[in-house]
């Protein structure tokens, strides 16, 4: 069975810092791939990045990075430069790369406060 | 850009009613998804579908069922709704290996 596990409670962070939201994983599948997802207090959920097991490179897309330490099962979202619209409640998600079972378990969140 | 509508964002119901949540893809996806998401749960997959007429249970099926006829298509019913599905539900859909892309969610309330 897979598990993501997020624990810190609600997060602050001045304007323009960088801040890392944490996330361990669960799985006994070597192939799987990592998600990050962004959900605004409107609702939607926003993709932000993702992370193969197998890429050796840490994922970027903009501001956002991933640090993936495998051997610690550890995949964190950084973000730098935080802006006050990054406040939102931020979510990881694990997919075993297993043909058609494409299934997400999701973490249970992380809510960010970007301070002025 | 892909496009997940889901048909109301918000949606207040009575108990024992039989309520219909409706979400649509314009990107041909195989694969579709509801979940719901509650405060402090995180979101929990209720029913998934790969193929069109095709259904799988997820990890909160009691209470549910899904109808998927056509393909761009995914369709949530509450056979008789009680209290306790009061929540966010989100529809997402993908193919193969690429991210869900997801609907801006119902909120459902029952009373």
């Amino acid at each position: 069975a897979q598990k993501i596990t997020q624990t810190q409670p609600g997060m602050f962070v001045q304007e323009k810092e960088a801040v890392t939201l944490d996330c361990t994983y669960d799985t006994s599948d070597q192939s799987y791939g990592l998600f990050w997802y962004k959900q605004p207090s409107s609702g939607e959920m926003i993709f932000l990045i993702y992370q193969g097991s197998y890429d050796e490179q840490n994922a970027t897309e903009g501001r956002y990075s991933l640090n993936f330490q495998k051997a610690r099962k550890s995949a964190n979202l950084v973000i730098s430069a935080s802006q006050l619209g990054d406040s939102a409640m931020y979510f990881c998600a694990m997919r075993a790369s297993t043909g058609a079972n494409s299934k997400l378990t999701f973490g249970k969140g992380i809510t960010l406060s970007v301070r002025p | 850009d892909v496009k997940v509508t889901q048909s109301s964002r918000y949606l207040v119901k009575r108990t024992g009613e039989k309520v219909f949540l409706e979400c649509v893809q314009d990107m041909d996806h195989e694969n579709m998804f509801w979940y719901r998401q509650d405060p402090g749960l995180g979101l929990r997959l209720i029913y998934f579908s790969y193929d069109v007429k095709m259904k799988e249970k997820g990890d909160i099926p009691e209470g549910y069922s899904v109808s998927r006829e056509k393909k761009e298509r995914f369709s949530l019913i509450l056979e008789s709704a009680s209290t306790n599905q009061t929540s966010m539900y989100l529809c997402a859909s993908h193919r193969g290996y690429q991210p869900q892309h997801f609907g801006d969610g119902t909120r459902l309330s029952i009373l």
